[in-house]
């Protein structure tokens, strides 16, 4: 079965400091991974994904994420943080074939300070 | 663009009461996908339509059932609602079956129910 890890809960930054969320996946393949962000009372709003190629995948908003196959990780980061990035935000995998549902993990709450 | 649309986007009910979600996929789309979100709490996978048959099933409990439409809306029936029913329900849309770097799940907003 496949499933997500996000070992941070809750993180606080200062605007204009970068930011950096883990994520961890085990999975018996290399699944698709994505990251979502949720602001306070809203939907997911998709940040990136990552199929297969580059490992380095550019999002929206100025996010990047890197898929490290050794590590099993793809981890979220932002060189620069705004004071509207403070949000929720989710990491989730999906199968690579057939089998569409996601699997997402816990999340972790960024907070920005001024 | 057009996206996911739910209605209500808030609803309050009493134990034992009755609840509907609806959602609409955006146009083209013919696979639709439930989920649930509990306080603090990650989304879970509850169900799955392509073609307006089940395509899977997740942690649904037996008081809820959903089915969707002909023109691919689906709805979300939970009967004898609980407190634990209290939880942001998404729905996500796509097109097809499988990934490609196309297909990507888009979520509504979500509709929120508080069971009191």
């Amino acid at each position: 079965a496949q499933s997500v890890t996000q070992p941070d809960i809750h993180i606080t930054v200062s605007e204009g400091a970068s930011l950096e969320l883990r994520c961890n996946y085990s999975y018996g393949a290399t699944p698709y991974l994505f990251w979502y962000v949720q602001s306070p009372g809203q939907g997911l709003q998709l940040l990136l994904k990552y199929f297969s190629g580059d490992t380095l995948v550019q999002g929206i908003k100025g996010f990047e994420a890197e898929f490290k196959r050794s590590q099993s990780s793809f981890n979220l980061r932002k060189p620069s943080v705004h004071w509207s990035d403070a949000a929720e935000y989710f990491c989730a995998v999906g199968a690579p074939s057939g089998d569409y549902k996601l699997s997402f993990g816990a999340g972790t709450t960024v907070t920005v300070r001024a | 663009a057009a996206g996911v649309i739910q209605s209500p986007r808030h609803l309050i009910k009493e134990k034992r009461e009755t609840a509907t979600l609806k959602c609409y996929p955006i146009p083209r789309h013919d696979t639709v996908y439930w989920y649930q979100q509990g306080p603090g709490q990650d989304p879970q996978f509850l169900i799955s339509f392509y073609e307006k048959m089940q395509s899977d099933k997740g942690s649904i409990p037996d008081r809820f059932s959903a089915q969707q439409f002909s023109d691919y809306h689906s709805e979300l029936n939970m009967s004898s609602l609980e407190l634990g029913d209290s939880a942001l329900y998404f729905c996500a849309s796509r097109t097809g079956t499988g990934l490609s770097g196309a297909n990507v799940l888009t979520f509504g907003a979500g509709s929120r129910l508080t069971v009191l």
